[in-house]
């Protein structure tokens, strides 16, 4: 069974950094590429970025790129989110995806990040 | 950036009827769109890729359809369980985008 399991989720100040992990059990991790998306407190989805199943190539959404960095470490099967001089709008819950006959084929439960003083 | 919108954003429905959720693009996607469907505590599931394939395991009431611009989500015959949050994707052209959402309720 495909289980992602996502954490490193809390408070943090705005202009603080972040890395949130996903732990993925149930399959090769690295034979599949991953993506991160957030769901805002508004219900707004969002897609992050991915990552190639060998971590040689990323992609970002144009306005998180320069903030936001995805990486994965295939030997603990873990996919990774670092987030830097985060702000209020980046309040979210963040999830860790990954592909099968295309996009977000299998999702985790999420990690919420709050961003406030 | 590829606009989708989805709507309704709210549709109040009874257990056995049928429903439809519509999600136009700004432009062509040429079926490149998926749905999900997110419960109250937040789990996501892909029901449907390609426009129309449906999951392993989803049951056949739901369905997919369209092309160009427009398209569709079906449930056939309403059960509890499908009073759920639903979004659809586009995957055509990056960045990747979701439409705003539609809550499926209990009329």
């Amino acid at each position: 069974e495909v289980q992602l399991v996502e954490s490193g989720g809390g408070l943090v100040q705005p202009g603080a950094s972040l890395k949130l992990s996903c732990v993925a059990s149930g399959f090769t991790f690295s034979d599949y590429w991953m993506s991160w998306v957030r769901q805002t407190p508004g219900k707004t989805m969002e897609w992050i970025g991915d990552i190639k199943y060998d971590g040689s190539y990323t992609n970002y959404a144009p306005s998180l790129k320069n903030r936001f960095t995805i990486s994965r470490d295939n030997a603990k099967s873990t996919l990774y989110l670092q987030m830097s001089n985060v702000r209020s709008e980046d309040t979210a819950t963040y999830y860790c995806t990954r592909m099968q006959l295309g996009w977000f084929a299998y999702w985790g439960q999420g990690t919420l990040v709050t961003v406030s003083s | 950036d590829i606009q989708l919108t989805q709507s309704p954003s709210t549709l109040p429905a009874s257990l056995g009827e049928r429903v439809t959720i519509s999600c136009r693009a700004s432009q062509s996607i040429s079926n490149s769109l998926n749905w999900y469907q997110q419960k109250p505590d937040g789990t996501v599931k892909r029901l449907i890729y390609s426009t129309s394939t449906l999951e392993s395991g989803v049951p056949s009431r739901f369905s997919g359809s369209g092309s160009g611009t427009d398209y569709s989500l079906s449930i056939s015959s309403l059960e509890s369980e499908d009073f759920a949050m639903y979004y659809c994707l586009q995957y055509a052209t990056y960045p990747l985008t979701f439409g705003s959402g539609t809550k499926l309720e209990i009329k």
